[in-house]
């Protein structure tokens, strides 16, 4: 299986700009999808393609992808933001797909 | 309005076989490109893909897993059924049904069942 490398934990001061990775082996030629988990609740896709926005997702959550890392940013932090997010990809045959380990967003 | 709903026992013994029906409306599977998983939570930590089934029913599965696990379909039902053999403690998590077409992200989730093993 193809492996995804996030980060365990990311803290960040209201305000301010959160950056999560995605780490994966030349991950730049594949899709990556983020998604955003509060507790007790079901995954939501906030990033999808790399960089696009599902409809209704703020417009401070944007998506780059290139070489061995994606990066979901997360600009003007509110408390609302902390949750746990998790990156995923397509395997390239379409027969298999990864998540990341999940990255636990801390809103100080 | 799309929405899917696990459901199953809350409570499986040690060596016993899991078996769980996720029930569908709003879309159809027979939709090209159109697909089902089965994506499980252990408490505490990340997601884990465990098995797929589509439209023309191919199925993949976790590599992993795959001596365990296998996902069925009932289209008429617009049902999709996971079946986890020789369940363990380590298994438990709660078990999401989610919906994708090839390489789209999941855009519709579940709410998820929790599954306990335990004897």
């Amino acid at each position: 299986s193809y492996v995804l490398t996030q980060p365990p934990s990311v803290s960040v001061a209201p305000g301010k700009t959160a950056r999560i990775t995605c780490g994966g082996n030349n991950i730049g030629v594949k899709s990556v999808h983020w998604y955003q988990q509060k507790p007790g609740q079901a995954p939501v896709v906030i990033i999808h393609y790399d960089s696009d926005r599902p409809s209704g997702i703020p417009e401070r959550f944007s998506g780059s992808n290139s070489g061995n890392t994606a990066t979901l940013t997360i600009s003007r932090v509110e408390a609302g933001d902390e949750a746990d997010y998790y990156c995923q990809v397509w395997d390239s045959t379409n027969d298999h797909q990864d998540f990341g380990g999940g990255t636990k967003l801390t809103v100080l | 309005q799309v929405t899917l709903r696990e459901s199953g026992p809350a409570l499986v013994k040690p060596t016993q076989t899991l078996t769980l029906t996720c029930a569908f409306s709003g879309f159809s599977i027979s939709t090209s490109g159109m697909c089902v998983s089965w994506i499980r939570q252990p408490p505490g930590k990340a997601l884990e893909w465990l098995a797929l089934i589509d439209r023309d029913d191919n199925r993949y599965y976790n590599t992993i897993l795959k001596t365990r696990v296998t996902v069925s379909k009932d289209t008429s039902k617009n049902q999709v059924v996971l079946t986890m053999t020789n369940m363990d403690t380590v298994d438990t998590g709660t078990y999401y049904c989610a919906r994708a077409t090839y390489g789209s992200p999941y855009d519709h989730w579940g709410q998820g069942t929790l599954v306990t093993v335990s004897s």
